[in-house]
């Protein structure tokens, strides 16, 4: 089983759709995790941060972490065509520093 | 606001040559990480550097990679000789801190990333 999973789509909404990305992981101690958008040849760059269960809101963004089913969310409000790009959920064991990442879903936001 | 850079943006090197890359974390951060990322593979870690010393390596960052800070200013990431599959991308990336109890300060933060090409 690997560590880290997500769907690679790609995922194609129109502009202004609600979208839904997910991850599911198998080592019940990791304890912070991310989310990163990355653009094509691009540095991954950080979303959105949480740390244990929980829900967490940053303007158009909500991640949510459920620990007791190993899987996480980014809930994306009114996309936009400028949202179209991959997103990586990345997570890190307590006491450790390495990011262990899925392989990331690409997004396709259509005007 | 402050980033990671690195350069150059893209390496193209022969097979068994020795490459340099370099990276300038922001500047008050403490700690410093190199990851790369082979063309549709997911990002991987490969090593941790703090108060002048690896305090974290993965599997892949075996005796031909180093990693360096020679000043107050630079990250290096040594690869003794280049083998075909070492072709990928790069990331340095650099935290304030390590992560300890939810504080978001303490997430890592990418660079643009190496194209490294190897012939």
């Amino acid at each position: 089983q690997k560590e880290v999973e997500q769907d690679p789509g790609p995922l194609s909404v129109p502009e202004g759709a609600i979208v839904s990305l997910n991850c599911t992981y198998s080592n019940s101690a990791f304890q912070y995790f991310m989310w990163y958008r990355q653009y094509s040849r691009k540095g991954p760059e950080l979303l959105m941060y949480t740390y244990s269960s929980g829900n967490k809101e940053d303007g158009r963004f909500t991640a949510q972490v459920d620990k007791s089913s190993k899987y996480i969310s980014l809930f994306i409000r009114d996309s936009q065509p400028s949202d179209s790009a991959t997103y990586l959920c990345a997570m890190i064991l307590e006491g450790f520093q390495k990011l262990v990442f899925g392989t990331g879903t690409r997004l396709l936001v259509s005007p | 606001e402050p980033e990671v850079t690195q350069t150059p943006s893209h390496q193209v090197t022969q097979m068994g040559q020795e490459v340099i890359l370099r990276c300038v974390p922001i500047s008050n951060h403490l700690y410093f990480y190199w990851y790369r990322q082979i063309l549709g593979q997911k990002v991987e870690f490969l090593v941790s550097f703090y108060n002048n010393e690896i305090s974290e390596k993965s599997e892949i960052f075996d005796d031909q990679f180093s990693v360096e800070r020679p000043d107050g200013s630079n990250f290096t990431l040594k690869i003794r000789s280049t083998k075909l599959e070492d072709s990928a991308m790069y990331f340095c990336a650099s935290s304030e801190y390590r992560l300890a109890g939810g504080s978001s300060t303490d997430t890592q933060y990418f660079g643009p990333g190496t194209r490294l090409t190897v012939l």
